[in-house]
């Protein structure tokens, strides 16, 4: 079956430091792929997306590569700011699931000024 | 434009207590979930919705009973709380369809509180 895996946090980084949060992921064909934002006390929120290989989605500094060989879709930031601690999910859906996302753990990001 | 929108923000049930979450959505979306979220433990699925009147069970269901009456309306209640029930609940809408690579993204309310003593 369809599955997400991240890597575990938390993740502490000083300000200005690069960033990068593993994702793999197992599926059928090509999945469509996103990442998602939960800052402290709050709802998630939609930061990128990719649905098709090779794609690179990017918002807000972020950025994460569909890579269809290594199944791969890991979060980067070149210069990461206190504002960016929250909790990040990866998730994926499926060819043969239109109705539900699968979800990655989530990775806790605490950046340090 | 509220988008997902979650009643009440915060609540504290007793042991055998019932309680009904309201969630609603201003975005014309077909599809509604409901998650939970513990410490560790990422989001689970506990229920959602493809279209009014229709639900179906995710993956953690037990403990629960959902409706969708009305298109933007998606209510999760709980017959008779149990401990095991504290947690962080989320409603999520999506817009249906999603073509070759699958579902579209979702829409996330921010969330309601619960403990069950």
């Amino acid at each position: 079956g369809n599955s997400v895996t991240q890597m575990e946090g938390p993740v502490t980084l000083s300000e200005e430091a690069f960033l990068t949060i593993n994702c793999t992921y197992t599926a059928t064909g090509y999945p469509s792929l996103f990442w998602y934002v939960q800052y402290p006390g709050e709802g998630l929120q939609l930061l990128l997306k990719a649905t098709k290989a090779d794609d690179k989605g990017s918002n807000k500094g972020f950025e994460a590569t569909y890579r269809k060989e290594t199944t791969s879709f890991h979060l980067e930031k070149g210069s990461v700011q206190v504002s960016d601690s929250a909790v990040y999910f990866c998730a994926l859906s499926g060819v043969d699931s239109n109705y539900q996302l699968i979800w990655g753990a989530g990775t806790k990001l605490i950046i340090k000024p | 434009n509220a988008g997902v929108t979650q009643t009440p923000k915060f609540r504290v049930l007793k042991t055998g207590q019932s309680m009904t979450l309201l969630c609603a959505q201003d975005m014309n979306h077909e599809y509604m979930y409901w998650y939970r979220q513990d410490p560790g433990m990422g989001l689970r699925l506990i229920h959602y919705s493809v279209g009014e009147g229709t639900t179906a069970k995710g993956e953690v269901p037990d403990g629960y009973n959902v409706s969708r009456l009305k298109k933007q309306n998606f209510l999760l209640g709980l017959e008779s709380a149990a401990p095991s029930q504290t947690s962080v609940y989320f409603c999520a809408s999506s817009p249906s369809g999603g073509g070759a690579g699958g579902l579209r993204e979702q829409y996330f309310g921010p969330g309601t509180r619960l403990t069950v003593t």
